[in-house]
């Protein structure tokens, strides 16, 4: 197992900021790309965001370029998704996950942390 | 912007049973897909990469094959544990972005 964790979800209201963590464990975390992933309540998976092993490279879904930021600290084993400007389309659970293959999203997921974004 | 479709968006089958699943691409995507299993509750579990090749742990009853537009994830005979959604995923060659298809859920007939 790869354990990834996160945390920092909740209940905000929109307009408001959240900041999401997840913590890796049990492989070399600074070796890989990590990504964000989230999915509404009863539906499909949309992928958010990835960032490169350094940090130097980031890219986004369309729907959240310049309200989000995909931030990783590999000291501290941590990937981290800051979010502004909340909106009710944002209420997702979101799942970090180690991309580790090319072609797919990530090999191995999280567990993930509800976001709910309502007045 | 490339646009991934499955079918069916429900299958009902008995355990024991052959599950086909299909994924058609807007356009072409070489080999770049791949499959995920999602339970209720539970995160995405990646199945096929590469469009053809197992993740680690994966039993050899999960094959997939295609290329280019049409693609299919194959279960040879359902066991209890394999009713769930599946999607589909597409990965743009650069920059990198994900688009995934709407899913597809496999029950219990």
């Amino acid at each position: 197992e790869v354990p990834l964790v996160e945390s920092g979800g909740g209940l905000v209201q929109p307009g408001e900021s959240l900041r999401l963590s997840c913590a890796a464990s049990g492989f070399t975390f600074s070796d890989y790309w990590m990504t964000w992933v989230r999915q509404p309540p009863g539906k499909g998976l949309e992928w958010v965001a990835i960032i490169k092993q350094d940090g130097s490279e980031k890219f986004y879904v369309d729907s959240v370029k310049g309200r989000f930021t995909i931030l990783r600290d590999n000291a501290r084993n941590s990937l981290y998704l800051q979010m502004n400007s909340l909106r009710a389309e944002d209420t997702a659970v979101y799942y970090c996950a180690r991309h580790g293959y090319r072609t797919s999203v990530g090999d191995y997921w999280g567990r993930g942390t509800l976001v709910t974004v309502s007045s | 912007e490339i646009v991934l479709t499955q079918s069916p968006a429900t299958l009902s089958l008995s355990p024991g049973e052959r599950a086909t699943l299909s994924c058609r691409a807007s356009q072409s995507v070489s080999s770049d897909l791949a499959w995920y299993q999602q339970k209720p509750g539970q995160a995405p579990r990646l199945l096929i990469y590469d469009a053809s090749n197992r993740a680690t742990g994966i039993p050899a009853r999960f094959s997939a094959s295609g290329s280019g537009t049409d693609f299919t994830l194959t279960i040879s005979g359902l066991e209890p544990e394999d009713f769930a959604v599946y999607y589909c995923q597409h990965r743009n060659d650069w920059p990198p972005i994900f688009t995934f298809g709407p899913g597809t859920k496999v029950d219990i007939k």
